[in-house]
């Protein structure tokens, strides 16, 4: 079925450097990609989307690139922060807009 | 403060018993969801509610139940036909149908022993 997947479960990162975390995703038909943030005990929360439409989009101090050829979506994280440190999950969001798939999740570490 | 609310935060019932988990929202949201999280492993919907008095199921309804009476609140109920009840479940809600961006409560660890 469609489904929406990570690479890597692990991510170790020194303070101070960059993050990328990846996402490989199988509906094309979704309009919406998205990234959310889960601290440890806590529930997810957004980070940023970006439109199927979209190649990138920045915020602050994130990034997300979306490249359809390959259907791979990547959270760029600038100046890793020790705040960092959660678990980063990848979304899409269907034609209907009314339903979030998740993806399984990568854990980022951020070594001090 | 606006926000969406969970509990209780740590739930243990027996086996075989149905047991309902409380959702609780004050931001004025018309949809809400219930996610259930197993360790290292990501998000999988169960229900969703677009509006009140209306719901749909999700991937993994299957030994779940849920109401939409009011807007804020959107109770799920494990049931005793669910396989593997253990697990994180996470409820959120959002503006409405089309919003990315959902809130989501700190969630209910429940056991089932």
């Amino acid at each position: 079925g469609e489904s929406v997947g990570l690479h890597l479960p692990t991510l170790s990162v020194q303070e101070g450097d960059n993050s990328i975390i990846n996402c490989a995703y199988s509906n094309s038909a979704s309009d919406y990609f998205i990234w959310y943030k889960q601290e440890s005990g806590k529930g997810p929360q957004f980070i940023i989307d970006i439109r199927s439409n979209m190649d990138k989009r920045q915020g602050q101090r994130v990034t997300v690139l979306l490249n359809k050829t390959v259907k791979h979506l990547s959270l760029q994280i600038a100046a890793t922060q020790p705040g960092d440190s959660a678990v980063y999950f990848c979304a899409e969001r269907n034609n209907a807009g009314n339903m979030l798939t998740f993806g399984g999740g990568t854990r980022l570490m951020v070594k001090p | 403060d606006g926000g969406i609310t969970q509990s209780p935060k740590y739930l243990f019932r027996k086996e075989g018993q149905n047991v309902t988990l409380s959702c609780e929202q004050n931001l004025n949201h018309d949809a809400m969801y219930w996610y259930r999280q197993d360790p290292g492993q990501g998000l999988r919907l169960i229900y969703y509610s677009q509006i009140v008095n209306d719901f749909q199921k999700g991937d993994i309804a299957e030994g779940y139940s849920v109401s939409r009476e009011k807007k804020e609140s959107f109770p799920l109920t494990v049931t005793s036909a669910q396989k593997n009840p253990t697990a994180f479940y996470l409820c959120a809600s959002s503006i409405g149908q089309g919003s990315t961006e959902a809130f989501f409560g700190q969630g209910t660890r429940l056991t089932v022993v």
